[in-house]
């Protein structure tokens, strides 16, 4: 079946970076885009970025430009998001999800969701 | 950029009645790249439906989309207890995507 699991929580101090990965099974994983969403505590959801698996071509949301750095691991059917020079505010759960694909069509949604990766930034 | 508004911020209902959840946005918006999503607390959002009308899989009837230009709705018939949870909007538009702020349905 198909999954999407990722990292472990992490601790990091102001100004720091931070790595999250996220491992994928059970479909082609060069096939589907690749999302990263962020939901602060109590707040909503917030898109950081899309990873393109198969030529890794990356698309991130204005905000996170010059911070945050997709990548990804055809060998291991890994992606991975980098966030560096981290503030309070980026403490967050930190979510991947698979884009919806059908009929060799794109749809704009994300269907597979990873179970989140926890990051404080904390001194 | 387009924004995504949703209202109301909270309802709250019976099981069995009818939740209407809108999302607006600030330009007109593709009917094809509207997306709600459920979340429940702890969980990682469940995505409902997708190019506005068009249910996920597993996703029962009970829940419908609807909506085009600056109006979007999500409708939740014959609400159950384990309907209670935040739902999203988002829109995919200019490249970005983008995420109402949620609205919370409440079960009595």
């Amino acid at each position: 079946q198909v999954q999407v699991v990722q990292s472990g929580a992490e601790v990091r101090e102001p100004g720091a970076s931070v790595k999250v990965s996220c491992t994928t099974s059970g479909y082609t994983f060069t096939t589907y885009y690749m999302q990263w969403v962020r939901q602060a505590p109590g707040q909503g959801l917030e898109w950081m970025g899309t990873i393109t698996p198969s030529g890794g071509a990356t698309n991130y949301a204005h905000k996170f430009r010059g911070r945050v750095t997709m990548t990804r691991d055809t060998s291991t059917s890994t992606v991975y998001m980098e966030l560096s020079s981290l503030r309070s505010d980026d403490t967050a759960v930190y979510y991947c999800a698979r884009e919806l694909r059908g009929d060799g069509h794109n749809y704009c949604a994300f269907d597979i969701w990873g179970q989140g990766t926890m990051v404080t930034v904390s001194s | 950029e387009v924004v995504l508004t949703q209202s109301p911020g909270t309802l709250s209902l019976s099981p069995g009645e009818r939740a209407t959840l809108s999302c607006r946005a600030t330009q007109s918006a593709s009917s094809y790249y509207l997306a709600w999503y459920q979340q429940k607390p702890g969980q990682a959002p469940r995505l409902l439906i997708y190019d506005t009308s068009s249910r996920a899989t597993g996703i029962p009837d009970r829940f419908s989309g609807s909506g085009s230009g600056t109006d979007f709705t999500l409708t939740l018939s014959r609400l159950e207890p384990e309907d209670s949870a935040v739902y999203y909007c988002q829109y995919f538009g200019s490249s970005q995507y983008t995420f109402g702020q949620g609205t919370k349905l409440e079960i009595k």
